[in-house]
């Protein structure tokens, strides 16, 4: 079993849906969990950063962290075209930013959404 | 499933010298790897594009020259530092991929210059 499962899709929606993109994983130890989207042919770029257990809304996104289930989302309201792209999912034991190890992702998920 | 090494996971090297990070594909052939770097507190942010073969491309504001990038073959790509200064201390990561969209990345490269 891989760290960290992520569905890799394609998931294709229709404008304006509301989605929701999910990973679980098995290493107690993460902590730190995060939510690129990475365009075609662009780096990926970070969306969502959430420490620990909770809940965090960023405008159409809300990140949804449960450590007890090993389980965390991602969900997109009011889905536009624009979102289509790829989101990884990723997590850590200590934060990547202040020396720790690195990342582990998920495959990532390819989202399409219908005009 | 697919794993991406990267090689070293961490290094410290002194400043003015070169250090030459490794990134493999373990169990598919990789037609194009990636190259990123992250800052703290920053997103991971695209270095250079890698194709079996060919020159890499590089992203605006990234210095060919400094970071150089050899993909000879389908399975290995190395990134090196040249003459590294402390503002290059960053983490490092590579990914890979197949014909298919899905990248495979690496677990990274932490590079400390002193």
């Amino acid at each position: 079993q891989k760290e960290v499962e992520q569905d890799p899709g394609p998931l294709s929606v229709p404008e304006g849906a509301i989605v929701s993109l999910n990973c679980t994983y098995s290493n107690s130890a993460f902590q730190y969990f995060m939510w690129y989207r990475q365009y075609s042919r662009k780096g990926p770029e970070l969306l969502m950063y959430t420490y620990s257990s909770g809940n965090k809304e960023d405008g159409r996104f809300t990140s949804q962290v449960d450590k007890s289930s090993k389980y965390i989302s991602l969900f997109i309201r009011d889905s536009q075209p624009s979102d289509s792209a790829t989101y990884l999912c990723a997590m850590s034991a200590l934060r990547v930013w202040e020396g720790a190890d690195g990342l582990t992702f998920g495959k990532g998920t390819h989202l399409i959404i219908q005009p | 499933g697919a794993v991406v090494s990267q090689h070293p996971s961490r290094v410290i090297c002194k400043s003015g010298t070169s250090v030459k990070i490794e990134c493999r594909s373990l169990d598919f052939q990789a037609t194009t790897m990636f190259w990123y770097r992250q800052f703290p507190k920053q997103s991971l942010m695209l270095m250079a594009t890698s194709n079996e073969g060919s020159k890499a491309t590089y992203e605006q504001g990234v210095e060919k020259d400094k970071f150089l990038i050899n993909h000879a073959s389908l399975t290995l790509s190395t990134l090196t530092v040249t003459s590294a200064h402390p503002e290059d201390s960053s983490f490092y990561i590579c990914s890979a991929k197949e014909s298919s969209y899905e990248q495979y990345f690496g677990p990274g490269t932490r590079l400390t210059v002193t």
